[in-house]
């Protein structure tokens, strides 16, 4: 099983909401990540888990705010969006950091 | 010089010949190499690893690394147009300490029946 599952699939946000991003896996890994892919680019990393523990952040805005409140679960707060932050937010998870990783079906977010 | 490089394409192949997609990198240390296919409006999926020098094959599908040049390829076999999409290469990388994976733009193939 090389399942990742994202909630929502889709998600219309304004500017001033507060919103979560939600993302599980049942495979035992330890890394899991934030990725940001706008259309006809590629994915662009944002954050590493590495055992529930933050291990990198791409210099990522504080509106978006990174949980791991275990090591199956992954969320994405978001708040205070800008248009220019809709996009396709993928998760992805791995055995270690460095591993091949497997990606959810993502969230697409379009923030008005 | 990008981390990673493809072309971006697209590669128009005829039904049943056969695709060869390349990606170069720029980290002499990096171990691990990894494709990815990605449909249209679709998240990536991971279709090939490898680690070592040499081919690595599964199914219709090659991969092909060399470390020395810093080059690592993906061939298609009896390429059919449901492998029509893009594909990414991603290579495992050491940045600040820590193992990234990082991916190149992309290469788009366009199989023609």
């Amino acid at each position: 099983d090389t399942e990742v599952t994202q909630t929502p699939k889709h998600l219309v946000m304004g500017m001033t909401n507060k919103k979560s991003l939600k993302c599980e896996q049942h495979m035992g890994h330890r890394a899991m990540y934030w990725y940001k892919q706008k259309a006809k680019k590629p994915p662009e990393l944002m954050f590493v888990y590495s055992y529930e523990k933050l291990s990198i952040n791409e210099s990522v805005p504080s509106r978006f705010s990174p949980e791991c409140p275990n090591s199956s679960l992954l969320n994405l707060h978001l708040h205070a969006l800008q248009p220019e932050d809709s996009a396709l937010y993928l998760c992805a998870s791995s055995r270690l950091t460095g591993a091949e990783a497997f990606f959810g079906q993502g969230t697409r977010l379009t923030v008005v | 010089q990008k981390e990673v490089e493809q072309n971006s394409g697209p590669l128009s192949v005829p039904e049943g010949a056969i695709a060869s997609l390349n990606c170069t990198y720029s980290d002499r240390g990096s171990q691990s190499f990894f494709w990815y296919r990605q449909y249209s409006g679709k998240s990536p999926e991971l279709i090939m690893s490898i680690y070592s020098n040499g081919d690595k094959e599964d199914g219709r599908f090659t991969a092909q690394l060399n470390k020395a040049s810093q080059y690592v390829s993906l061939l298609i076999r009896d390429s059919q147009p449901s492998d029509s999409a893009t594909y990414l290469c991603a290579v495992n990388l050491y940045s600040g300490g820590y193992q990234k994976v990082t991916f190149g733009t992309g290469t788009k193939l366009q199989v023609i029946p």
